[in-house]
């Protein structure tokens, strides 16, 4: 069965670090998601990307942060600089289709900065 | 307020018993997501529905787009089941709203 793809699992950094996490979508997939779980609270929204460009994000999702699809699989997420309040479980996701299809879910990638 | 209510927050059962896990919104909805997370954070897609009933396996999740709201029923549960269940809805933009999500542990 196709699935979405994270790397790292876990990264540990130091504040003002740039990180970036990737992700594989499912081939197929056109729509494809950026989410993040601070520890016990809700899953946010990040950004959703479509043919290159950003389609929506979020407040959370300022300056700081970007995303691109370097190579027609990966899609990344940069914090180009990171503050503590980033650590995070930020969940990838992928859809064949917007509003409603099916999402797919990475395993996620714990992002721990000290 | 929340625009995703989901109760209860938390819910402990015995193995075998049937569950009913609730969803309530406040904004239109195109779709609306029973999502699962394991223990280790991992994210599953259960169901995605916009009308009606959803059945695969154990699980089945119900809808009433008038009402605004949607449960999520488990049969014959087992420990296996034990997560958190969340509902999330999508709107009429690219985001979805997520609830607070309810830990199911299903006890031997």
């Amino acid at each position: 069965e196709p699935e979405v793809t994270q790397t790292p699992s876990h990264q540990v950094t130091q504040m003002g670090q740039e990180v970036i996490l990737r992700c594989v979508p499912i081939s197929n997939h056109l729509y494809f998601y950026w989410y993040r779980q601070i520890l016990g609270q809700k899953v946010e929204f990040l950004v959703s990307f479509y043919n290159n460009e950003i389609s929506e994000k979020s407040e959370i999702f300022d300056d700081q942060f970007s995303v691109e699809r370097p190579d027609g699989s990966n899609f990344t997420l940069k914090i180009r600089s990171t503050k503590l309040e980033d650590s995070a479980m930020y969940f990838c996701a992928s859809s064949e289709v917007i509003l409603t299809g099916e999402l797919f879910f990475g395993e996620g990638s714990r992002l721990t900065v000290l | 307020k929340n625009e995703v209510e989901q109760s209860p927050q938390n819910l402990t059962a015995q193995e075998g018993e049937f569950i009913t896990i609730n969803c309530s919104y406040s904004v239109g909805i195109s779709a609306l997501h029973w999502l699962q997370q394991h223990p280790g954070g991992g994210i599953v897609s259960l169901f995605m529905l916009s009308s009606g009933k959803k059945k695969h396996g154990r699980l089945i999740a119900t809808i009433n787009i008038q009402e605004k709201h949607s449960s999520l029923h488990i049969t014959a549960s087992h420990p296996r089941d034990s997560a958190v269940y969340i509902c999330a809805v999508s709107g009429s933009n690219y985001q979805l709203i997520w609830g607070a999500g309810t830990k199911l542990i299903i006890k031997p």
